[in-house]
């Protein structure tokens, strides 16, 4: 049963448009998502967060958007640069209070076309 | 600092055959854990830790082992390796969540294992 969804295991994108990966989940009492980025044979590493009070986190290029009616949240890379291409994986928490878990999605691979 | 170290990089193991995969961290983090990365699986949690002595399963435990005994290690065991524990593992530390707003885990470079 996958909690949390990546339904597009790839994308390309030009370079300088907007690249925006989806990511939708199926438990409501995720309260907190993160998105991270894995270039190949290294470890991902944390790119942005949202809580789920909120429905908008920005930081930089990269902004998360979060509408909990429909439980989907997408990733807005804009402009996207050839550093950008990677696999992208979004990941849910629930608060556990010190037993926290972390759900991934399966990973969007997102190629930038120069 | 170094991060999260984790050794070896790379492993071949026959079936049956066992070993510990190793996991350490600098930055004080009482939280740690294991993960594997399969294709078109995304990352699936064996074992986590939120501090030393405390262990606890995952979405994935049969097949390994874990221990905490130092808040910097955190060693995974497979007693009896099997070809369905091919994988990449990667180790992951963070802070115990309960007690800040963000979550981040911050992972090592992992370790490729093959078993035939």
């Amino acid at each position: 049963d996958q909690q949390v969804k990546q339904n597009s295991p790839s994308l390309s994108v030009q370079e300088g448009r907007i690249s925006i990966l989806n990511c939708d989940y199926t438990n409501s009492m995720f309260d907190y998502f993160l998105w991270y980025k894995k270039y190949p044979a290294e470890g991902p590493t944390f790119l942005i967060s949202i809580s789920s009070i909120k429905d908008k986190n920005e930081d930089g290029r990269f902004t998360v958007f979060l509408n909990k009616s429909a439980k989907h949240l997408s990733l807005h890379i804009v402009p996207s640069q050839p550093g950008d291409s990677a696999v992208y994986f979004c990941a849910a928490r629930i608060n556990n209070f010190g037993n926290e878990k972390l759900t991934f999605g399966t990973g969007t691979r997102l190629t930038i076309i120069p | 600092n170094a991060g999260v170290t984790q050794t070896p990089k790379f492993q071949v193991l026959k079936t049956g055959q066992s070993m510990t995969l190793q996991c350490a961290q600098d930055m004080n983090h009482e939280y740690m854990s294991w993960y594997r990365q399969d294709p078109g699986m995304g990352l699936r949690l064996i074992h986590y830790s939120v501090g030393a002595g405390i262990t606890d399963q995952g979405e994935v435990p049969n097949g390994y082992n874990v221990s905490r005994s130092t808040t910097e290690d955190f060693p995974l065991r497979l007693l009896s390796a099997a070809p369905s524990q091919t994988s990449v593992y990667f180790c992951a530390t963070g802070v115990v969540a309960s007690l800040i707003e963000t979550y981040e885990q911050y992972f090592g470079p992992g370790t490729r294992l093959t078993v035939t």
